[in-house]
């Protein structure tokens, strides 16, 4: 069974600029969620969708984060304009339904100049 | 303030000796707890999971332990090795999903 995947692994960028990252789940997963880690920190969750509806977007910073599941497959996030404190690794992890165990994909390394 | 409260936040032991990790929560009652393993630069991946009503589960050199009363988990790792070298993350479930901040631990050898 092919796990999570994401891309990029890495990115660096300038601070104002945009950048998008990619989820692709587990087949078959109806629950997508995209996760922010700053060092040191546990995974901070910043969206869930269960299909293409978003469950919990509470922790979105929206004026500058937007994420969209619009099949019900895969995923994008999105930040535009990046700041400084935005450097954080951006996990995908998805499940089979909603508080089942999470499967997380090796995760997208930004760090924003 | 979180409330899942991982500890040590570090720890540093040498290969072969056992340890146990500290999870302190305030989500009563809960759906269920994991324990997952965190590699360097990898997503997390599950190690156990309990509901409310376990008291213990194990998987491998891995034996998590739940005391509801004192609302408290702990993972041990027996044995330990190289490759035990990680960040372990507890995660407590009712209607959403509660990250503890790691306990990041190193095996030397």
């Amino acid at each position: 069974e092919a796990g999570v995947a994401q891309s990029p692994r890495y990115k660096i960028i300038e601070k104002r600029q945009s950048v998008a990252f990619w989820c692709n789940p587990i087949s078959g997963h109806a629950t997508l969620y995209w996760y922010q880690q700053i060092l040191g920190q546990g995974p901070k969750l910043l969206i869930q969708f269960q299909n293409n509806g978003v469950v919990d977007d509470s922790q979105l910073p929206k004026d500058r984060f937007s994420a969209e599941r619009l099949k019900g497959v895969d995923s994008t996030l999105k930040i535009q304009p990046a700041k400084l404190e935005d450097s954080a690794v951006y996990l995908c992890a998805s499940s089979y339904q909603r508080l089942e165990t999470q499967y997380f994909g090796p995760g997208t390394r930004l760090l924003v100049l | 303030k979180n409330q899942v409260e991982q500890s040590p936040q570090s720890l540093i032991i040498l290969e072969g000796k056992n340890c146990t990790l500290q999870c302190n929560y305030t989500v009563s009652p809960f759906s269920n707890l994991r324990w997952y393993k965190q590699d360097t630069g990898r997503g997390p991946v599950s190690l156990t999971i309990m509901t409310f009503s376990e008291n213990t589960k194990s998987n491998g050199r891995y034996t998590a332990t739940l005391d509801a009363d004192t609302k408290q988990s702990s993972l041990h790792i027996t044995a330990s090795q190289l490759s035990d070298s990680a960040s372990y993350i507890c995660v407590v479930s009712l209607n959403d999903m509660r990250f503890g901040a790691g306990t990041r631990l190193t095996v030397k050898p």
